[in-house]
């Protein structure tokens, strides 16, 4: 069955940086795209983007180009989410998401990894 | 951009009663070619990712309930539970996936009376 597994919380001062990790199992990687999605606290669900996994390029919505970079290691069937220059704003859950193969449907969520930015 | 919008923004409902949720897109998601609405619902409880119900506006996702019920075409969709159960209490999102950016809705509180 599909698994997604993230990599754990994050505490990080304003101005550095974190990665995020997500490891995909139970299907073929490069089948289906990635999507990050990010929920601040108590709020809802916006979405940050997508990668391809099968040629690495990916999309940006509006508000998280410059900043926020994805990344992917298909050796290690493994996405990434690079952040830069945290601001308190960033604090957030963010998630990783599965692709369908029709449409740009996330259909397996992982379960998240919280990020904290406070000095 | 296309813009969602739920309402109501909470509800409660009695056990075994019945509860809607409606959206709203700002364009239509109906993608002409294949006939299909590109609108999807997730569930969120409380400390848990979101989990998709239902894809395409009306297809329940293997294991869900059948008192879930998407609904709708075009522009205006509704997620009816047709009998509340304890279980479903959550936050329920409405998510276009017609063309990015993707949106979702601001979600809908799903409580017992």
């Amino acid at each position: 069955q599909v698994h997604l597994v993230q990599s754990g919380s994050e505490l990080k001062k304003p101005g550095a940086s974190v990665k995020v990790s997500c490891k995909a199992s139970g299907y073929t990687f490069t089948d289906n795209g990635m999507s990050w999605v990010r929920q601040a606290p108590g709020q809802g669900l916006e979405w940050v983007g997508y990668i391809s996994t099968n040629t690495g390029n990916p999309t940006y919505a509006q508000g998280f180009t410059g900043r926020f970079v994805f990344s992917l290691d298909t050796s290690i069937n493994t996405a990434y989410l690079q952040i830069t220059s945290l601001t308190p704003e960033d604090t957030a859950i963010y998630y990783c998401a599965r692709i369908a193969v029709a449409g740009d449907l996330a259909d397996h969520w992982g379960p998240g990894t919280p990020v904290t930015v406070s000095s | 951009d296309i813009v969602m919008t739920q309402s109501p923004d909470s509800l409660a409902v009695s056990l075994g009663e019945r509860a809607a949720i409606n959206c709203k897109s700002s364009q239509s998601v109906l993608y002409s070619p294949n006939k299909k609405n590109y609108l999807a619902w997730y569930q969120q409880k409380p400390g848990q990712p979101p989990s998709l119900l239902i894809s395409w506006a009306s297809t329940r996702e293997s294991g869900v309930p059948d008192r879930f019920i998407g609904s709708g075409s075009g522009t205006d969709f509704t997620l009816t539970i047709s009998s509340l159960q304890a279980e479903d209490v959550a936050v329920y999102y409405c998510h276009q996936y017609y063309s990015p950016p993707l949106t979702f809705g601001g979600g809908t509180k799903v409580e017992i009376k």
